[in-house]
């Protein structure tokens, strides 16, 4: 059964950096999301992606945040200047409209992002 | 914020049916109703959907009202390993919307 993988599983990195987190989508989906959810914590969305464009973002979405498509597999991530805030799992999902009004998301297993 | 109001909690002995309720009394004409759960710190699952009749598929059933103000979700034969936190989202009709999770209901199947 096709799935959504995500690399790596868990990444450490300093406040400060940039950390850049993939994804690969199931390859026949056309829409590509990021969630995160830090520990204890609801699931929020960040952006929506089709069409190599932003859909749709949260206010948690700023300028530190970026998406891209760089082929035709991957979606990524990017986050310039990471703050201890930014720890929390992250997960990525994709969506393919199986009827016009039906979008059920899968979701792939996250990577843990740990910002010291 | 979420458009579902849910219970925090829910018990169920295994082989036993798990009655899921979701009020979402807000809800537009054009908007589903779907269902997902996550398991311990995994990815969230999908699991059904629908907009106005009941649906069935091999993980559960969704009996929504005719009103459309609530559902429940029906996973017929509780096994310890459904035991996770099940969420309740009503969504819009366009692709790439924003999935917006509530606290949902975390259930406890106990053998």
């Amino acid at each position: 059964e096709p799935e959504v993988t995500q690399t790596p599983s868990h990444q450490v990195t300093q406040m400060g950096q940039e950390v850049i987190l993939r994804c690969v989508p199931i390859s026949n989906h056309l829409y590509f999301y990021w969630y995160r959810q830090i520990l204890g914590q609801k699931v929020e969305f960040l952006v929506s992606f089709y069409n190599n464009e932003i859909s749709e973002k949260s206010e948690i979405f700023d300028d530190q945040f970026s998406v891209e498509r760089p082929d035709g597999s991957n979606f990524t991530l990017k986050i310039r200047s990471t703050k201890l805030e930014d720890s929390a799992m992250y997960f990525c999902a994709s969506s393919e409209p199986t009827s016009p009004y039906s979008y059920e998301q899968y979701f792939g297993p996250g990577t843990r992002l740990t910002v010291t | 914020d979420a458009k579902t109001t849910q219970p925090p909690s829910m018990d169920c002995a295994e082989g036993r049916a798990a009655n899921l309720p979701c009020n979402h009394s807000t809800i537009s004409g054009n908007e589903y109703v779907y269902w997902y759960r996550q398991i311990h710190s995994q990815g969230p699952q999908y699991i059904i959907h629908g907009l106005k009749n009941n649906e069935t598929n091999e993980m559960a059933s969704l009996i929504i009202t005719e009103d459309r103000k609530s559902s429940t979700l029906i996973l017929p034969h509780a096994t310890l390993r459904d035991t996770a936190v099940y969420y309740c989202i009503v969504s819009p009709n366009t692709g790439g919307f924003k999935t917006i999770f509530g606290a949902g209901t975390r259930l406890f199947v106990k053998a």
